[in-house]
């Protein structure tokens, strides 16, 4: 079974530029997260899709990020414009989504993004 | 509020040995999930294990076990017979009811030969 894809892997952008970045979920997985993933930090969810639908996106500065789902199953990820704090590493999973605590998360390798 | 606290920035094991790496949690929920993951250098976040808060028994997961003490909100990971491999960042996790999840600030752990 394919696990979850993400590309780039590695993005280098000067300061307010644009930059995306693309997630292929595992196959049946209705729930799709972005994580923004800053050095010597936890993971923190940006956004978490339930098929094409938004549940939770209380933490993405919507002022220059923003996320789709289209079709309920490939997503993208997008900065416009980038900040110097933007710098992190962007990681992307996918649940079943069936409901329930048990739901595991499976992530992506993530892309590293340096923004200059 | 901090939800998940893991207070071991770094640990060392002896290769072959058995290491613990603390969790504490804080919720008032009564049904959670917690889990940990492993994230090497390579930048993957790995699942490990899964505890419910229902669950009597501890889980296991081959050489990955977790100690669930519920009244002292403790998840510990404990890693048998470590192995080189098992250098890497570790995360402690929890689900809430409503899908927050929240994770750790993790452990690095360096498995010395």
């Amino acid at each position: 079974e394919a696990g979850v894809a993400q590309s780039p892997r590695y993005k280098i952008i000067e300061k307010r530029q644009s930059v995306a970045f693309w997630c292929n979920p595992i196959s049946g997985h209705a729930t799709l997260y972005w994580y923004q993933q800053i050095l010597g930090q936890g993971p923190k969810l940006l956004i978490q899709f339930q098929n094409n639908g938004v549940v939770d996106d209380s933490q993405l500065p919507k002022d220059r990020f923003s996320a789709e789902r289209l079709k309920g199953v490939d997503s993208t990820l997008k900065i416009q414009p980038a900040k110097l704090e933007d710098s992190a590493v962007y990681l992307c999973a996918s649940s079943l989504g069936a409901g329930g605590l048990a739901d595991t998360q499976y992530f992506g390798p993530g892309t590293r993004l340096t923004v200059l | 509020a901090q939800k998940i606290t893991q207070t071991q920035p770094g640990m060392f094991v002896q290769e072959k040995e058995a290491v613990t790496l603390d969790c504490t949690y804080d919720t008032s929920d009564q049904s959670y999930g917690l889990f940990w993951y492993k994230q090497p250098s390579s930048g993957e976040m790995i699942f490990l294990i899964y505890q419910g808060s229902y669950d009597e028994q501890n889980a296991t997961e081959g050489r990955y076990s977790l100690n669930f003490q519920k009244a002292r909100k403790s998840a510990n990971l404990v890693i048998s017979a470590s192995q080189l491999g098992d250098s890497a960042m570790y995360f402690c996790a929890m689900r809430l009811i409503g899908n927050q999840f929240y994770f750790g600030t993790g452990t690095s752990l360096t498995v010395i030969p």
